[in-house]
């Protein structure tokens, strides 16, 4: 059965960072390319990130990028997000999400983990 | 890249149908067949429901259906039930560097 857990999320300050984490199992995880999605109040789920299964190209959405970063151990089937420079609009649950082997969807996503950015 | 376009919410008594539109352009919906609908439940993960338009993937119901016209993609829902109660979002493949773009969402309400 293919899972994906993320941890990592919690309460930072603004100017802060966090790493979030997404484990991986029930499939080949370097096989496949994995996506960071985010639930924006208001607007809905918003894509924030992706990396290729080898972890050679990455690509951002214009609000995270040179403040986050993607990565990934395949050895240890686990996806991660970098989040430095929070501020108060990164705040809202973050999904990691399996992108399909052979088409453009995402087959599976994790429950998510909670990031608030406060003082 | 602009979010694609979904109404906020579409409600239906039981049994009934109920259509759920998301509109693009000739960048994303238009110009490709690879439209994709997720139901969320807040507090779990999404789920995929459609796929390449109109594909279930196993284990979805066949009364979700998926369909698409010009730059306006469907995911029809026909024989409403309580728990198809959820948010529903869509999404589509673009041609920009992002290469997915998220519908804003629908609330469905099952009266």
């Amino acid at each position: 059965e293919v899972q994906l857990v993320e941890s990592g999320g919690g309460l930072v300050q603004p100017g802060g960072s966090l790493r979030l984490s997404c484990a991986a199992s029930g499939f080949a995880f370097s096989d496949y390319w994995m996506h960071w999605v985010r639930q924006d109040p208001g607007k809905g789920l918003v894509w924030v990130s992706r990396i290729s299964s080898d972890g050679g190209s990455t690509t951002y959405a214009d609000s995270v990028r040179g403040r986050f970063t993607i990565s990934r151990d395949n050895a240890k089937n686990t996806l991660y997000l970098q989040m430095n420079s929070l501020r108060a609009e990164d705040t809202t649950v973050y999904h990691c999400a399996r992108e399909a082997y052979s088409s453009y969807y995402f087959d599976y996503w994790g429950q998510g983990t909670l990031v608030t950015v406060s003082s | 890249q602009s979010a694609l376009t979904q109404p906020a919410s579409v409600s239906g008594s039981p049994g009934q149908s109920i259509t759920i539109s998301c509109t693009g352009t000739s960048s994303d919906v238009g110009g490709y067949n690879y439209v994709s609908w997720y139901q969320h439940h807040p507090g779990k993960a999404p789920k995929l429901m459609i796929y390449d338009v109109s594909y279930r993937p196993s284990g979805v119901s066949n009364h979700f259906s998926g369909s698409k016209s010009g730059n306006t993609a469907s995911l029809t829902i026909s024989g409403l039930q309580a728990e198809d109660e959820a948010d529903y979002y869509c999404t589509s493949y673009t041609s920009s560097s992002t290469r997915y773009v998220f519908g804003t969402g629908t609330k469905v309400t099952v009266l």
